[in-house]
């Protein structure tokens, strides 16, 4: 089984002001994590992912994330935030065999001018 | 490419009554997902397929029906609509464990 913790359903940070959003996990195999952002009224959109390569993984938009084994964690991070970055964002994870994905329940960013 | 479509963006149905939602990929993807958004329960896998001819369930199946006769197209059946099932409807594809591609949505009300 597998699971997907977010911490905060809405996180709010001045624009220019370091964004933090937290994940953590659960998963009886090696994990494929991924973060993805949503924007009002869109689909789902890849951020980044973590496939096993390095722990530190870089994503679209200036945002990074770094896989803790010992802590089970997948946290979210840009050093600067904008305007746009205003959205809703999901962790995800991904054991291996099937391919069935297991979401978080969100994120809501807001960025305040 | 056109990615990942669905259709219809937007329906409204009475309780009692059936309809499809449908979608299609043209990135010959073999595995394909429905969900459902509701606020503050992120996204909820209802049925997926790995290929082909091959469905399963996934943790909210109930009143939903797939098949997949076709690489590129996983319509999604509610049978009979209940007011429990207005929700906003996603499918996704993807190619391994890979990343997942979204259609833009339904938004279903069940009156």
């Amino acid at each position: 089984a597998q699971s997907v913790t977010q911490l905060g359903s809405h996180v709010s940070v001045s624009e220019g002001a370091l964004v933090l959003l937290r994940c953590n996990y659960s998963s009886s195999v090696p994990p494929y994590l991924f973060w993805y952002v949503q924007y009002p009224n869109q689909g789902l959109q890849l951020l980044l992912k973590y496939t096993s390569a390095a722990t530190l993984v870089k994503g679209i938009n200036g945002f990074e994330a770094e896989f803790k084994k010992s802590e089970t964690s997948f946290h979210l991070t840009k050093p600067s935030a904008h305007m746009s970055d205003a959205a809703e964002y999901f962790c995800a994870v991904r054991g291996g065999g099937y391919q069935k994905v297991t979401f978080g329940t969100g994120t809501k960013l807001q960025v305040i001018p | 490419n056109a990615g990942v479509t669905q259709t219809p963006k937007f329906q409204v149905l009475k309780t009692g009554q059936s309809m499809t939602l449908q979608c299609a990929q043209d990135m010959n993807h073999e595995y394909m997902s429905w969900y459902r958004q509701d606020p503050g329960m992120g996204l909820r896998l209802i049925h997926y397929s790995v290929g082909a001819g091959i469905t399963d369930q996934g943790e909210v199946p109930n009143g939903y029906n797939v098949s997949r006769s076709t690489t590129e197209d996983f319509p999604l059946r509610l049978l009979s609509a209940a007011p429990s099932q207005t929700s906003v409807y996603f499918c996704a594809s993807s190619s391994g464990v890979d990343t997942q591609y979204f259609g833009p949505g339904t938004r279903l009300t069940v009156l």
